[in-house]
């Protein structure tokens, strides 16, 4: 089957980094989002990564191991603004395209 | 430069009535996908339109069922509605099929 794993929830302390982890068993790869949702809005885009390695923007970065089909999120200097479910997705290609989105990990941020 | 929109907000319906919810796509798109989305989870994969034409489909029944105008804008239909329908409905717009997606504020639906 597929499958995206997350952590449910996490919580840091303002001005902290924190890494958001991400598993995932699909049928094929062509390359994974994260997606950062506040309560009650859509999902806007972090990230993307399609190759090996760390991608840097800003605050935010995102790690792929494709062979360990792993991925990270990576949040530096943690602000309160932050506090809101991360979303890892995936884009299968098993006969067709596919996007599969795993439930989120809620991060709280304190002060 | 507008975003993604979704109309309605907010929708209430009866079980086995039908719905319409409708989108358009950001300027410059050319994909739109449908999520549904329950409270506390992700969003899962209903559809995505290219070209007009249905080009992938997730794990959801023939009762949903949708479109793609020339002006790239969508919709989505759902027949005979359940009382598990009641989701937040997100319509996702990207320039190709396998690139970031951006996101409308999504149409709540519940289910009475």
């Amino acid at each position: 089957g597929q499958n995206i794993d997350q952590p449910t929830e996490m919580t840091a302390t303002e001005g902290a980094i924190v890494q958001i982890n991400c598993t995932y068993q699909t049928s094929g790869f062509n390359g994974l989002f994260w997606y950062q949702q506040h309560a009650g809005e859509a999902p806007t885009f972090l990230s993307y990564n399609v190759l090996d390695g760390l991608e840097e923007k800003g605050r935010f970065s995102s790690f792929l191991s494709r062979s360990k089909g792993y991925s990270y999120l990576l949040l530096k200097e943690l602000q309160m603004k932050d506090s809101a479910s991360y979303l890892c997705a995936v884009i299968s290609t098993s006969g067709t395209y596919k996007y599969i989105f795993g439930t989120g990990t809620r991060l709280k941020v304190l002060a | 430069d507008a975003g993604v929109t979704q109309s309605p907000t907010h929708l209430i319906k009866t079980r086995g009535q039908q719905v319409t919810l409708r989108c358009s796509p950001k300027s410059g798109h050319d994909t739109v996908s449908w999520y549904q989305q329950a409270l506390g989870q992700g969003p899962q994969f209903i559809f995505q339109y290219y070209e007009e034409e249905e080009r992938q489909r997730g794990n959801f029944p023939d009762r949903f069922s949708g479109h793609q105008f020339p002006n790239y804008s969508s919709e989505l239909n759902v027949n005979a509605l359940l009382l598990g329908d009641s989701a937040l409905y997100l319509c996702a717009s990207s320039k190709g099929r396998n690139q970031p997606q951006h996101f409308g504020d999504g149409t709540r639906l519940s289910i009475l």
